[in-house]
This record gives C-alpha cells, sequence and structure tokens, in this order.
C-alpha cells in the first residue's frame, strides 16, 4: 500500500518564476493539504483541498495555489517565486470518513531552493 | 492566538538513558495531538496520536501523554538507542474533525550517543 508520493523530490528555481509541486494521496484517502517548512521550523499550513475544494487557507498570499483532481490527487503552484519561498513543501493526506484516530500522513516532501 | 512550543530545541543523551520531549499549547480546545518524527532531510513519519478525551498512547518504547488542562503533552522514550536520533515534532489539531489543520511547534532535535 502506497503512502503519500510526493514529485520532484528537488527543484531549482529562481526569483520571478512559477513552479508546481504534485502530491498523490495514501490510497483510501480524499483529504489533502499542503505545508511549508523552512529550515529549522516546524511546518506551516498552507492549505486543504476536499472534494476539488479549496476548504481551509493558512496566512500565505495568493501566490500560493492548488488544485485537487477527481482521483484526490492534488498540485500546489507558486507564482512569482522570491528567495523567501525556499524551503520543503510538505504533503499531507487523511480521509474526511476517517473519524477518530486516523492520523494524517505525510509524504517525503519537495525541496525547492530559489535562486 | 494558537501557539504550540517544545522544549527543549535539543537535547543528546548516551544510549539506554529514559528521555521525555515536553510540546505545550497555548488553548486547551484541542480534538486531537499528534507526534511525528523527521529524519534529516525527508518528511513526517507519524509516531502517537492522542485524541482529546484520552490521556495516553503507547507503541513500543514510546508513550505520548496529554493533559489538556494544562496544555501540555509529553513523549516519553524508553531504552534510548542510537537510531532514535531525529527531530520530533508535536503538531496540534484545533479543529473539529481528523482532517483540520495542523498547528506544530518548532521540534526537538535529539541525539543519541553510542
Amino acid at each position: 500500500d502506497a503512502g503519500v508520493t510526493q514529485s520532484p523530490t528537488h527543484l531549482i528555481k529562481t526569483r520571478g518564476q512559477q513552479v508546481t509541486l504534485r502530491c498523490s494521496p495514501k490510497s483510501g484517502h480524499d483529504t489533502v493539504s499542503w505545508y511549508q517548512q523552512a529550515l529549522g521550523q516546524g511546518p506551516q499550513f498552507i492549505f486543504q483541498y476536499y472534494e476539488e475544494e479549496e476548504r481551509q487557507r493558512g496566512n500565505f498570499p495568493d501566490r500560493f495555489s492548488g488544485h485537487q483532481f477527481p482521483n484526490y490527487s492534488s498540485e500546489l503552484n507558486v507564482n512569482a517565486l522570491l528567495l523567501g519561498d525556499s524551503a520543503l513543501y510538505l504533503c499531507a493526506s487523511t480521509s474526511i470518513r476517517g473519524g477518530l484516530g486516523q492520523p494524517q500522513h505525510f509524504g517525503d516532501g519537495t525541496r525547492l531552493s530559489i535562486l | 492566538k494558537q501557539e504550540v512550543t517544545q522544549i527543549p530545541a535539543a537535547l543528546s543523551v548516551p544510549e539506554g538513558e529514559n528521555l521525555v520531549l515536553n510540546c505545550s499549547f497555548t488553548d486547551s480546545a484541542i480534538y486531537n495531538l499528534q507526534w511525528f518524527r523527521q529524519d534529516p532531510g525527508k518528511g513526517l513519519t507519524s509516531l502517537l496520536l492522542i485524541q482529546s478525551s484520552q490521556r495516553e498512547q503507547t507503541s513500543g518504547r514510546l508513550n505520548a501523554s496529554l493533559d489538556k488542562s494544562s496544555g501540555r503533552s509529553t513523549l516519553y522514550i524508553a531504552a534510548s538507542q542510537p537510531g532514535d536520533s531525529a527531530t520530533y515534532l508535536c503538531a496540534v489539531n484545533y479543529g473539529s474533525s481528523n482532517t483540520g489543520k495542523l498547528i506544530f511547534g518548532q521540534g526537538t532535535t535529539l541525539q543519541v550517543k553510542p
């Protein structure tokens, strides 16, 4: 049973460019959340998708946008990249029907470096 | 403001020692609390999840406790091993279901020396 998978693993971009990161949730999961983790910090919540709609959003600018597909996979798009966007981007999945006791599962992340 | 704090930021212990990692949170109205392990450059591995109605959870050498009234959780690691070396993150779910957003502490980096 595959867990949460993210691609690519590493990415290098320059300031002003745009980037798309991808996430496939764990089998049976329908809800995907994205987090940004700067070096030495805990992850920060970006947004969450369920039924192809954004359900919750953290304190991130509109340059950060996302999408969820009918197969529950998701994309994170970041426009007009800034040096401060350099971070590990993590995807988490869970099931809204999972009920009590179901943890959120994380992928290995995409390391984004902005030059 | 809902905040999560982990103390200490770093910890170094000799192999075999029992140790406790601390997590405190500012708002007691939580849905659940999850402990994660993160190896350098890697993603998060879920260790234990405690529901708001529970006091503790155990998995092998790990035991996590929850005291909502004091806004604290602890992760107890028994008989530590060099393979336990990693960063341990505490995350609080303040939502109304298991899909709620997680608020993380900054983590405790543990080094277990052989």
